[in-house]
């Protein structure tokens, strides 16, 4: 299963944006950037995926590097609601399709 | 359609007895995938079905753990002779096919004393 790396915790203010990162070194052609959310006391929900180019919806954008080794998500304004840990995850679509969550980052919302 | 449910949210039970879970996905997802979280940590694999084939079970699950699916559509997890090491949030999740969102249920809590 390829690998992704996260930091294990970051803060940032109310409103303002928020960028979270994540190394995936090892990428294959055909690993799919997933990008999941645990809120306390909840299931993980799903937030954002994509494989090259950039990506927007209504909860977040993804931004991936040109090489694919990396990637960002990006909360545009962050509230208290967004306090959660974030989950990086490669779903290698041509293969197995697994979920592998890894450890995820833990952020914290400030008011 | 009320996502994905997952039967019971709790169960405490006795070191050795067996224990057994029910998730029903969403209607129409093809793919089930079961996982285990305890605190702090990630939700670890355990296992995934396609409709009603199993493709993979975690190499570190025990042969204490059994997972069916059999007209695929809701799915059990039966955990034989519970050890109090079983204790975690039991999640399972589905999808409506390969590379698609997944929706994950809010879980069972198992506590074995």
């Amino acid at each position: 299963d390829a690998k992704t790396t996260q930091p294990n915790s970051m803060e940032s203010n109310e409103e303002e944006p928020v960028h979270l990162p994540c190394n995936h070194s090892t990428i294959s052609g055909t690993d799919y950037i997933h990008w999941y959310r645990q809120l306390p006391s909840q299931g993980p929900e799903y937030v954002i995926h994509g494989l090259t180019s950039n990506v927007n919806n209504r909860m977040a954008s993804l931004a991936i590097a040109e090489d694919r080794k990396s990637s960002t998500l990006i909360l545009h304004r962050a509230t208290l609601r967004d306090a959660a840990v974030y989950y990086c995850i490669l779903r290698d679509v041509a293969r197995d399709d697994k979920i592998i969550f890894g450890k995820g980052t833990r952020l914290h919302i400030l008011p | 359609d009320t996502g994905v449910s997952q039967n019971p949210r709790h169960k405490i039970t006795k070191r050795g007895q067996n224990v057994t879970f029910r998730c029903d996905p969403i209607s129409e997802h093809n793919r089930l995938y079961w996982y285990r979280q305890t605190l702090g940590q990630g939700p670890e694999f355990l296992t995934y079905f396609q409709n009603e084939a199993q493709l993979e079970k975690s190499r570190l699950l025990s042969d204490r753990f059994s997972a069916e699916r059999p007209k695929g559509s809701f799915s059990t997890l039966e955990i034989q002779r519970t050890e109090q090491g079983d204790s975690a949030m039991y999640l399972c999740a589905s999808s409506l096919e390969r590379n698609t969102e997944a929706f994950f249920g809010q879980g069972t809590r198992l506590t074995v004393v």
